[in-house]
């Protein structure tokens, strides 16, 4: 199956600093990735659709410049959280389909990366 | 995207069926309905996929009346293990199209 990975699983930052995450699809390539962030005990809230080689799409109340995502290649989407604040602690979640309209496919997710801001 | 409605909680004891359905009124004629499952701090995991009638995989099976406005997963003879939060959704195209998840189903496997 196809695989999802992120780096960092992880991340404990200092308020103020800013975290870059990044999401490859190792065996596929993804044209679109999309990024979501869950609070405990809550649901994945989609913050972002990323296009290779293209501008991401934000979705409604998630700051574009706050949350800066690069999708330089069909492998590898970065988020990166700048000068990260405590209300930004949350768990970070990746996707990538393989695309193709004709596919009748599903999304893969990442691990998820953990971020605590201090 | 459709809308889905799932229960927010389920509880059943080891070696049980269990059985959560999910309603979805408004699904389009080309959308597909797929069930994911989560563990706690870890991404989502594709379960199952299907678009009408029944359709079975080593894990669980899925059940789609005719109308197709709600859908059903079973899971045969679950353990601890199978304790997660499972979400229903429903899309055109899971492979590119962007999808709203509802509030999931926790269940709870009791020893």
């Amino acid at each position: 199956g196809a695989v999802v990975s992120q780096h960092p699983s992880r991340v404990i930052c200092k308020s103020g600093t800013s975290v870059k995450i990044e999401c490859r699809s190792l065996d596929f390539q993804a044209t679109t990735m999309f990024w979501y962030r869950q609070f405990p005990k809550q649901s994945l809230m989609l913050m972002a659709t990323s296009n290779e080689g293209s501008k991401a799409t934000y979705e409604q109340g998630v700051e574009k410049d706050k949350f800066l995502i690069n999708h330089a290649s069909l492998t590898l989407s970065t988020l990166t959280v700048t000068s990260a604040h405590p209300e930004d602690s949350s768990f970070y979640i990746c996707s990538a389909g393989r695309g193709g309209t004709a596919v009748r496919d599903t999304q893969y997710f990442g691990p998820g990366t953990r971020l605590t801001v201090l | 995207l459709a809308k889905t409605t799932q229960p927010i909680s389920m509880d059943s004891y080891e070696g049980q069926e269990v059985n959560i359905t999910c309603s979805h009124n408004n699904i389009a004629t080309n959308d597909y309905i797929t069930w994911y499952q989560q563990f706690p701090s870890q991404g989502p995991r594709f379960i199952i996929q299907g678009y009408k009638t029944k359709v079975t995989n080593e894990v669980a099976s899925l059940f789609i009346p005719a109308d197709r406005k709600s859908s059903t997963l079973s899971l045969p003879r679950v353990s601890l293990s199978d304790t997660a939060v499972y979400y229903c959704l429903v899309a055109t195209n899971f492979g590119n199209e962007k999808l709203t998840f509802g509030t999931g189903t926790r269940l709870t496997i009791i020893p």
